[in-house]
């Protein structure tokens, strides 16, 4: 079956670097996306990677090992809005997308 | 567990016509349900929140009576595109939430791709 798993919730501290990271099995590849969430709130897009290899946006980068079937979003210099959850999207061989259940990320002061 | 259907995952129809889109809770009830168009730049714009036994929220800018939600039970909420138009072709996203957990959870499905000719 086709799977996606990150952590369910982490904690971090205001002004701190967090890792959430993001593993698939999925039938074909297409390109990984990463979303926040804020609740209530539709997601905001917030990166695709398709080749391997680090994609730096400001305050967030992300990573993809397609060999590894691996992802990690990067976020830096924490801020209080950081607070979300993070959702890791795969599109499989069809476009289909596989996501994962979210991580919920609460910053503290 | 918490899974989230689509159905079809990919449509081609003619200009005019219309097209269902089925969101399935497979192994959870869901209150709510909320419906996504993603835009070629990856974003996504919700469309509408569906609650089950009463008439959706649509966001502003989206038209009722051309994208009709129907919410008729706690697993299955309908999108139909009605008199479609290219202009409609994208890639249709629906998303639910578990009945009596935190409101914020959602699930989301796999989307469906509507081309329309």
């Amino acid at each position: 079956g086709q799977n996606i798993d990150q952590p369910t919730e982490m904690t971090a501290t205001e002004g701190a670097i967090v890792q959430i990271n993001c593993t698939y099995q999925t039938s074909g590849f297409n390109g990984l996306f990463w979303y926040q969430q804020h609740a209530g709130e539709a997601p905001t897009f917030l990166s695709y990677n398709v080749l391997d290899g680090l994609e730096e946006k400001g305050r967030f980068s992300s990573f993809l090992s397609r060999s590894k079937g691996y992802s990690y979003l990067l976020l830096k210099e924490l801020q209080m809005k950081d607070s979300a959850s993070y959702l890791c999207a795969v599109s499989d061989s069809n476009y289909q997308l596989i996501w994962g259940a979210g991580t919920k990320l609460i910053i503290k002061p | 567990g918490a899974v989230v259907s689509q159905h079809p995952s990919r449509v081609i129809c003619k200009s005019g016509t219309s097209v269902k889109i089925e969101c399935r809770s497979l192994d959870f009830q869901a209150t709510t349900m909320f419906w996504y168009r993603q835009f070629p730049k990856q974003s996504l714009m919700l469309m509408a929140t569906s609650n089950e036994g009463s008439k959706a929220t649509y966001e502003q800018g989206v038209e009722k009576d051309k994208f009709l939600i129907n919410h008729a039970s706690l697993t299955l909420s309908t999108l139909t595109v009605t008199s479609a138009h290219p202009e409609d072709s994208s890639f249709y996203i629906c998303s639910a939430a578990p009945s009596g957990r935190d409101p914020d959870t959602q699930y989301f499905g796999p989307g469906t791709r509507l081309t329309v000719l």
